[in-house]
Formats: structure tokens, C-alpha cells, sequence
């Protein structure tokens, strides 16, 4: 079974700053995809960025861009010039091929201070 | 285009009685999964459902189930409450292929009481 691992339950960052988020996830598999997902005090859960695990560059939105490490089964969040707007729950999620049914890690809570 | 809908959006159910959570995807999307938060547990994976077939199922207790309808929307049903299954569950919906994004409704909290 797929397990995903964010070890940083709690973040801070400065507006404006730049913060990542950790998380590493083990799977046996070679074709998949990854997903960071935010979610805000409303509780709807907001795509922010996909990975697919057959691409070697780097997935990007904006202000935030990832680092995928595949052999180290590591995938990390970058958030630039962070803003207000950006404090939330932020969760990786991994997905593969037999369906659409996504494993979660247990959350990092990002709070920025203005 | 509208986003995921889910109704109703808050719910307080007695233990022994059950309950059933509705979802509409977006349009086009054939694609609906099910997951449950709490705060002890996280996000969890209930079932997906696939042109009117659960495609996948999680570990979760046979008091849970549910259904697609021939326009894709989606009702899920818990039988016989128990007070932890009290939590937010959330609707996803996605296109044909497995492995699609997946778009999040704006969930449905339940309480039992």
C-alpha cells in the first residue's frame, strides 16, 4: 500500500518569503502522480499543482513550483512572495493508474505573518 | 463552467440512523470519488464510482456505500450512524481516465449526536 508522509505538521513564513513544504511517499510503482492540494478555513479543497512521475522537469504555477525528487521518492512545495491568501492546510496527495483514488499525508498547516 | 456541488452541506444525524450525501460533478466529468476527514484520521478514500460502477473501494465498513446515476451524480448513504463517523465528507470529481485531476466540492459535515 502507498503511504505519504509530510512531516512538518506546522509552517510559518513572513509575507512576501519564500517556504517549502516536505513530503515523501513510498509506492512500488513506477507510473503515478503526484498532487499538492490546499485547503483554506472554508474546508473546499483547491488544486494548487500535479506532477506526473514520468515527467523529469518540475511542475509550476505561478508562485509555486515543486521539487521532485523521484529515486529519493521526495516531493517538496516551494511557495514564492508568499501572501496572506496562502495560509491554509496544504496536502500532497499521491494518485496512480488503477483509478481515481488519491492517498493523503496528514497535512502541513501554513500560517503567514503579514 | 459550475464546480462540485455537494448537498446537504451540514448535516446532525442520532446514532443507529442513517444518512445520504449527494454530489453533482462537473459537467462532463463521469468520474466521482468519495473521501472522509476527521481529525484523527486525515483524508481517507471511501469508494470512486465510474460510469454507474464502484471502480475502487477503500477500507471502510459495509455500512458505507454508494451510487452513481446514469448523469454521473452521485449519492453516498451510511447506515446505522455511529458517533465517529462524524466528519467531513468530501466529493471529487474527475474526467474519464484513471489517474485525472481530481476537483473538490465544498464537502458535507456530518455530526452524530
Amino acid at each position: 500500500a502507498q503511504t505519504v508522509t509530510q512531516s512538518q505538521p506546522e509552517m510559518s513564513v513572513q509575507e512576501a518569503e519564500t517556504v517549502t513544504l516536505s513530503c515523501t511517499y513510498d509506492t512500488s510503482e513506477s507510473d503515478y502522480y503526484l498532487f499538492w492540494y490546499k485547503q483554506p478555513p472554508s474546508r473546499q479543497m483547491i488544486l494548487v499543482i500535479r506532477q506526473e512521475a514520468y515527467k523529469q522537469q518540475n511542475a509550476t504555477e505561478n508562485r509555486f513550483s515543486v521539487n521532485f525528487q523521484k529515486a529519493a521518492k521526495s516531493f517538496s512545495l516551494k511557495i514564492s512572495d508568499s501572501q496572506l491568501g496562502d495560509a491554509a492546510m496544504y496536502f500532497c496527495a499521491y494518485g496512480h493508474n488503477a483509478g481515481n483514488m488519491l492517498t493523503f499525508g496528514g497535512g502541513t498547516r501554513l500560517m503567514v505573518k503579514p | 463552467k459550475a464546480g462540485v456541488t455537494q448537498t446537504p452541506r451540514y448535516l446532525i444525524k442520532t446514532r443507529g440512523q442513517q444518512v445520504t450525501l449527494s454530489c453533482s460533478p462537473i459537467s462532463g466529468h463521469r468520474s466521482v470519488s468519495w473521501y472522509q476527514q476527521t481529525p484523527g484520521q486525515g483524508l481517507q478514500f471511501l469508494f470512486e464510482y465510474f460510469s454507474e460502477t464502484q471502480r475502487n473501494k477503500g477500507n471502510f465498513p459495509g455500512r458505507f456505500s454508494g451510487r452513481q446515476f446514469s448523469n454521473s451524480r452521485s449519492e453516498m448513504n451510511v447506515s446505522t450512524l455511529e458517533l465517529g463517523d462524524s466528519a467531513l465528507y468530501l466529493c471529487a470529481s474527475s474526467l474519464t481516465a484513471p489517474a485525472e485531476t481530481q476537483y473538490f466540492g465544498p464537502g458535507t459535515r456530518l455530526l452524530v449526536l
